[in-house]
């Protein structure tokens, strides 16, 4: 069953601009991740955020989390053109060592 | 570099006729894992290994089967392929040592094709 469910998405932004996709998810968690995937490439972790932290910074990245809300957001700031991706969030699912499920993603397009 | 590495990066294969696709890891990670990914979808778990312990997921199918000979290299066998089965296949590797916290790191991805 789908955990992640996030939004919008797609959005199309010009470099420069800030970039935030959301998150939402279903059942308590102990932490999120969100991944990054250049087209027809595998993903890339980018941040982990634990359910004690509201908020984690790294680098132009910005990751929110409300266990309340079930809900986190990834803000880019200062967006450019080789941030055009599709960003994924993934929570641990299920009692299988170590599973991630991950959410149908954002694709961020980036106008030079 | 350590790194996670998946062979071939495109394969072409007929209906019917089986497949095998291959990862290899250098990160000396415990935990290697399956993923299939179709067009503008999440990445669906197939399985997984956690040393030599095999993981099925529940809505795997049969059609779908892993070796793990050794810590390295785990490979992905496609019995009968089928057009349903033509997606991009996913390695990914992970630590294993915080089962809840594990990033997990990925190979580029074998883009199959089922003609």
């Amino acid at each position: 069953s789908q955990q992640g469910e996030e939004d919008p998405q797609a959005l199309s932004i010009q470099e420069g601009e800030n970039a935030t996709m959301n998150c939402s998810y279903k059942t308590s968690i102990n932490n999120l991740q969100w991944y990054r995937q250049n087209s027809g490439r595998g993903l890339v972790h980018l941040i982990l955020i634990r359910s004690n932290e509201r908020e984690k910074h790294s680098g132009r990245l910005r990751v929110t989390l409300d266990t309340s809300k079930k809900s986190s957001s990834l803000l880019i700031t200062a967006s450019r053109a080789a941030d055009t991706a599709s960003y994924f969030c993934a929570t641990p699912g299920g009692t299988s060592y170590g599973k991630l499920t991950f959410g149908q993603g954002t694709i961020l397009t980036v106008h030079p | 570099d350590a790194m996670v590495i998946q062979n071939p990066r495109y394969q072409v294969t007929q209906f019917g006729k089986p497949v095998t696709l291959s990862c290899s890891q250098t990160l000396n990670h415990n935990v290697m894992y399956w993923y299939q990914q179709k067009s503008s979808q999440a990445p669906k778990l197939l399985f997984h290994y956690y040393d030599k312990d095999f993981n099925n997921e529940a809505d795997t199918p049969d059609n779908f089967q892993s070796r793990r000979p050794n810590t390295s290299f785990c490979f992905l066998d496609i019995r009968s392929p089928g057009l349903g089965d033509a997606a991009m296949y996913l390695c990914a590797t992970s630590a294993g040592r915080r089962p809840l916290e594990n990033e997990q790191f990925f190979g580029p991805g074998t883009r199959l094709t089922v003609l």
